[in-house]
This record gives C-alpha cells, sequence and structure tokens, in this order.
C-alpha cells in the first residue's frame, strides 16, 4: 500500500541555518512526489515536485528511490519559510495524492 | 482564472444543522478533490471525482457527509447533521485534464466551526 511518511511534526531552525525536512515513501511503482507548504491560513501550494528537478525559494528535493525517500533541503533557513510543509506521493496509476502528516517549520530571527 | 474558488470562507453554526460547502474548480479540470485538515488528523482526502463522477469516497467519514458533482463547474460537500467534531478546515482541489503530472491546485479553504 502506498504512504507517506514525514517523521517530524515540527521543526524549529535559526535563520540562515540549513534544514532538512524528512519524507520517506512506500509504494510498489513509479512514484510522482511533490511537496507543498502551506502559509499561516493560507492554501496549501505546490513548492516543487521531483520531476521537475528544479530549485524553488532556494529548497531543492532528490528523489533517492533506494532509500524511498524525497528530503526537502534549503541550506540558508529564512523566516519567510515558516510554514506547513506536506510531502505528496501519486503514483502512476492512481489519480489522487497521499499526503503525509505534515512538518510545521519555524524559523527563529 | 481566478483558481479554485471555495465558499463560505467562514461558517459557524450549530450543531445539528445542515451545513453546505462549494467548490468551483479551475476551468478545464477534470478531477476534483474534496480534503478535510484538522491538527490531530493532518490533511485528509474525503472524496474525489473524475470527471463528475465519484471514484474514491472512503475517506468520507459517515453517512453525515455527502458530495455531489452535478456539472465540471461546480461540486458540494455536506454534512447533515453537523457535529461539533466537524470542525475543521475543508479545501477543494483541481487538477488540470490530461496532464498525468499536473499538480493539484487548492483553493483557500472553508473554516467551518460547529459550536
Amino acid at each position: 500500500a502506498q504512504r507517506v511518511t514525514q517523521p517530524e511534526k515540527l521543526l524549529s531552525v535559526f535563520k540562515g541555518a540549513p534544514v532538512e525536512l524528512k519524507c520517506n515513501y512506500s509504494y510498489s511503482g513509479s512514484p510522482e512526489l511533490f511537496w507543498y507548504v502551506q502559509y499561516s491560513r493560507q492554501r496549501l501550494q505546490l513548492l516543487l515536485r521531483h520531476i521537475s528537478r528544479e530549485s524553488i525559494k532556494g529548497f531543492t528535493a532528490d528523489l533517492n528511490k533506494g532509500e524511498t525517500s524525497f528530503h526537502l533541503k534549503k541550506p540558508f533557513a529564512q523566516e519567510e519559510d515558516s510554514a506547513m510543509y506536506y510531502c505528496a506521493l501519486r503514483g502512476s496509476t492512481l489519480g489522487r495524492l497521499y499526503f503525509g502528516r505534515g512538518t510545521q517549520l519555524t524559523v527563529w530571527p | 482564472d481566478a483558481g479554485v474558488i471555495q465558499s463560505p470562507r467562514h461558517e459557524v453554526t450549530e450543531m445539528g444543522q445542515e451545513v453546505t460547502l462549494r467548490c468551483k474548480p479551475i476551468s478545464g479540470h477534470d478531477y476534483l478533490f474534496w480534503y478535510r485538515q484538522t491538527m490531530m488528523r493532518g490533511l485528509e482526502l474525503l472524496i474525489y471525482f473524475n470527471n463528475n463522477v465519484p471514484i474514491d469516497d472512503s475517506g468520507m467519514p459517515e453517512d453525515r457527509f455527502s458530495a455531489k458533482m452535478p456539472n465540471a463547474s461546480f461540486s458540494t460537500l455536506k454534512i447533515q447533521p453537523s457535529e461539533p467534531r466537524d470542525s475543521a478546515v475543508y479545501f477543494c482541489a483541481s487538477r488540470l485534464r490530461g496532464n498525468k503530472v499536473g499538480p493539484q491546485h487548492f483553493g483557500d479553504g472553508t473554516r467551518l466551526s460547529i459550536l
């Protein structure tokens, strides 16, 4: 069965420090992985997806099929990065996304 | 495009009342999703439609919840009768037709409080 695990419910770092939000998944087929971000009281927005191999707002994420991970990284966190981050998976034959429980990131000044 | 439009933005009502949440997906999108977000359970998929047809409603918590999509541009999520534990933010999302790798686009959500 498909599942997305975000082991950290809360994560706090200081401004300028590196940050890594962990995401592990289980899916027997070929997955599509996404990171969504939700700023305070706003809608969920797509941050990035593995297929695009892009960096958005300084964030990157690499799909590691061996470790079944899709961790989100940023070398220097900013206060405006404080938000809830959701990792999501979609299988090649699935119409829906499977979301993790989310990680609330707080970046302190 | 205005994006996914949900109404109302906020709803406060007493338990036992019927609640109807509305969603207008992005034009041309053929998938529509209803989610519920709470502190305790995070983001839960309630039901999703493809071409106006419900595909998976296994996330609907109980018979008090129902969802319809009478046409490609409108969907409703109804709770009858409502209970305090239904208090949550309800999001609607849609996805682009034929775009298998496309992301879901979310609405602003409806913040529901049942007293």
